[in-house]
């Protein structure tokens, strides 16, 4: 079954101090892993698509990273205004098919000035 | 362009009523996802739309169904609410072919 785990759970940081999210997949036919930022209430915004092992994407303080089995998304610097919730998710499968997404739970970071 | 658009933004409903929520996709798109996000889960797919049919479907009951309308906007239908289908239900809209989905703001939906 396809799965995705992200850790840690829960993310504190100081400002200024920098750290690294993980999202780790088991799917069949990995076809592209995207990441989205989540204001509470809000609907998820659209931050990277990564398709391939040893793809890396960048905006602004975020960088993210694709390995075959885990991404990771790095936050260098970060401020209080990056305090949201990062999610990921995973698309799989042949492209004739559904276009569904597969989430993890995210991860709830919290920057203190 | 014109993003995602969802409606109503909250709706407080009683168990057994009926629901409809809505959707217009982003300007250009012609495919639309449903997604529901249960309080500090992450969203779990409930069915897409390309071409008015569904095109692919999760792990809902029939009592979920939805429609999508020639100008691309859709139509989320719940009925015989439940307790547990309070929560907060996104619309996403793609171009077929390509992978990247946008969302709306959501409709957050109590059920009591």
């Amino acid at each position: 079954e396809d799965q995705v785990t992200q850790s840690p759970e829960a993310l504190r940081l100081q400002e200024g101090e920098s750290s690294s999210l993980n999202c780790s997949y088991t799917v069949s036919g990995l076809r592209g892993l995207f990441w989205y930022r989540q204001d509470p209430g809000k609907g998820p915004e659209f931050l990277f698509t990564l398709y391939s092992a040893g793809e890396e994407k960048e905006k602004e303080r975020l960088k993210a990273t694709l390995t075959k089995k885990e991404s990771f998304l790095h936050i260098t610097a970060p401020k209080p205004e990056d305090s949201a919730t990062y999610l990921c998710a995973v698309q799989a499968g042949p492209s004739y098919n559904t276009d569904k997404l597969i989430f993890g739970t995210g991860t709830r970071l919290q920057v203190f000035p | 362009e014109t993003g995602v658009t969802q409606s109503p933004t909250h709706l407080i409903k009683t168990r057994g009523q009926q629901v409809t929520l809505r959707c217009s996709s982003q300007s250009g798109h012609n495919t639309v996802s449903w997604y529901q996000q249960a309080l500090g889960q992450g969203p779990q797919f409930i069915f897409q739309y390309y071409r008015e049919e569904e095109n692919g479907r999760g792990n809902f009951p029939p009592r979920f169904s939805g429609l999508q309308f020639p100008n691309y906007s859709s139509e989320l239908n719940v009925n015989a609410l439940e307790l547990d289908d309070s929560a907060l239900y996104l619309c996403a809209s793609s171009l077929w072919g390509k992978d990247t989905q946008y969302f709306g703001p959501g409709t957050r939906l109590t059920v009591l």
